[in-house]
């Protein structure tokens, strides 16, 4: 059971390049997230997926596309790499609600440290 | 104004010694409040959930004060290993998980 994990953990790009950052997850978990962390900033939610073929925009979207295909693959995309996306990108993962309705843990991928240059 | 709020450290503690941290957030309607940690270069994870009544974990006591806004969390006598940075995380809603808000984390080092 390897839990969340990410593909590359590191990349180096140049502005206007593109990528597309790989996550994983065998938990059978149906929602799935990408964040990017940045110093002083703390984690902010990119896109998000309620399920299979379902994603939505998080709190920062702009310069990002996701798909979610399989149930267990969440892919997100950068089509023309800024240095303003230098970042750590998490991917997490979490199971249906609780029946009360709270908010139930999220377990992260080792992440992906992205320069563009 | 960020959303939540935590002081960054860091909090300099020997081994044995008891720490506290606060965090406050501004949205009175948050329904979901959680403690992770993240090491170095590592992915969070989650160390405690919060429950009004407060609740403990061994040597972690976690406490809710929704009247001010606040989350404590108290680490009694310090282990080496607790040196991470400790996230407070709180959900907007009690039905969206897609609403967790992330404070900037708090550095604890505990040294010998």
């Amino acid at each position: 059971n390897a839990g969340v994990t990410q593909t590359p953990k590191f990349r180096v790009l140049k502005t206007g390049q593109s990528m597309t950052l790989l996550c994983a997850q065998d938990m059978n978990h149906e929602y799935m997230y990408w964040y990017r962390q940045d110093p002083g900033m703390g984690l902010r939610l990119i896109h998000y997926s309620v399920g299979e073929g379902t994603t939505a925009k998080g709190e920062v979207p702009d310069g990002y596309n996701v798909s979610r295909l399989k149930k267990q693959n969440f892919l997100l995309g950068l089509e023309s790499a800024a240095p303003s996306q230098t970042s750590v990108y998490f991917c997490a993962s979490s199971n249906l609600l609780e029946f009360s309705g709270g908010a139930v843990e999220q377990f992260f991928g080792p992440g992906t440290r992205l320069t563009v240059l | 104004r960020k959303e939540v709020e935590q002081d960054p450290g860091p909090f300099n503690v020997p081994e044995g010694a008891t720490v506290a941290f606060n965090c406050t957030y501004s949205n009175s309607a948050s329904q979901s409040f959680f403690w992770y940690r993240q090491d170095c270069r590592k992915e969070p994870k989650l160390l405690m959930s919060v429950y009004s009544s407060g609740n403990e974990d061994g040597r972690f006591t976690a406490q809710l004060n929704r009247a001010s806004q606040y989350i404590s969390l108290l680490i009694r006598d310090s282990k080496l290993s607790d040196s991470a940075t400790y996230l407070c995380v709180v959900s907007r809603s009690a039905y969206n998980t897609d609403k967790l808000i992330f404070g900037t984390g708090t550095r604890l080092q505990v040294f010998p």
